[in-house]
């Protein structure tokens, strides 16, 4: 059984550095994209940028680009999404998801999403 | 930057069909995606390359392209489908990929 297993809720300062994860199981970690959506509170689903594990090949929205760090350790099957320093607009639930670019050629399998608050 | 535009709502009753469509340029040379969410949800793919079914998604969920319009058909809508749905797709050039704003179904 595919599952992505993503890391718990966060509250952070503005300025501070965050680093998030996505841990998948259940197939072949390297032989499949794997990226992240953004959801704002009570707005609708933002692609982010993905990553091939096996080579870290990775492709960002340009609108994204520079903000956020993409990243994976395919010795333990985990993705990441990392800040340098937070926003107060970087409030939001984050989802990874696995991209079977080869076959569906979409997000196929989810995580349960991790909520991200960033507050003075 | 590149843009899918889908209507905010759609209400249908019981047993009716729900048609939700999304607009792009780009859609006669790019493939098109539909994602179904449930509040407090995770999303879930319903149809892929413009119009298969992935496994373990109901026969009701359709999908269709033409033009720059492509389209989610539910046949015989029932209560459990009241969600958002978002097309995704991407530019000509597949630099932009994007989720159109999402579309509020809702079940009378």
């Amino acid at each position: 059984e595919v599952k992505l297993v993503q890391s718990g809720a966060e509250v952070k300062k503005p300025g501070e550095s965050l680093k998030i994860s996505c841990k998948g199981s259940g197939y072949s970690f390297t032989n499949y994209w794997i990226g992240w959506v953004r959801q704002m509170p009570g707005k609708g689903l933002e692609w982010m940028g993905i990553i091939y594990p096996g080579d870290s090949d990775t492709l960002y929205s340009p609108s994204l680009q520079g903000q956020v760090t993409i990243s994976a350790d395919k010795s333990i099957s985990t993705a990441y999404l990392q800040w340098s320093s937070l926003k107060a607009s970087d409030t939001a639930m984050y989802y990874c998801a696995r991209h079977d670019g080869a076959g569906k050629g979409t997000f196929d399998y989810w995580g349960q999403g991790t909520l991200v608050t960033v507050s003075s | 930057s590149y843009e899918l535009t889908q209507p905010p709502s759609v209400s249908v009753s019981p047993g009716q069909t729900a048609r939700i469509t999304c607009s792009g340029d780009a859609l006669p040379k790019q493939y098109a995606y539909w994602y179904q969410q449930r509040p407090g949800q995770a999303p879930v793919l319903v149809i892929y390359k413009d119009s298969e079914r992935p496994s373990g998604i109901p026969e009701r969920f359709s999908g269709s392209s033409s033009g720059t319009t492509i389209t989610l058909t539910i046949s015989g809508v029932q209560a459990e489908d009241e969600a958002d749905y978002y097309c995704q797709s991407a530019d000509s050039s597949a630099t932009y990929r994007v989720f159109g704003g999402g579309t509020k179904l809702t079940v009378l």
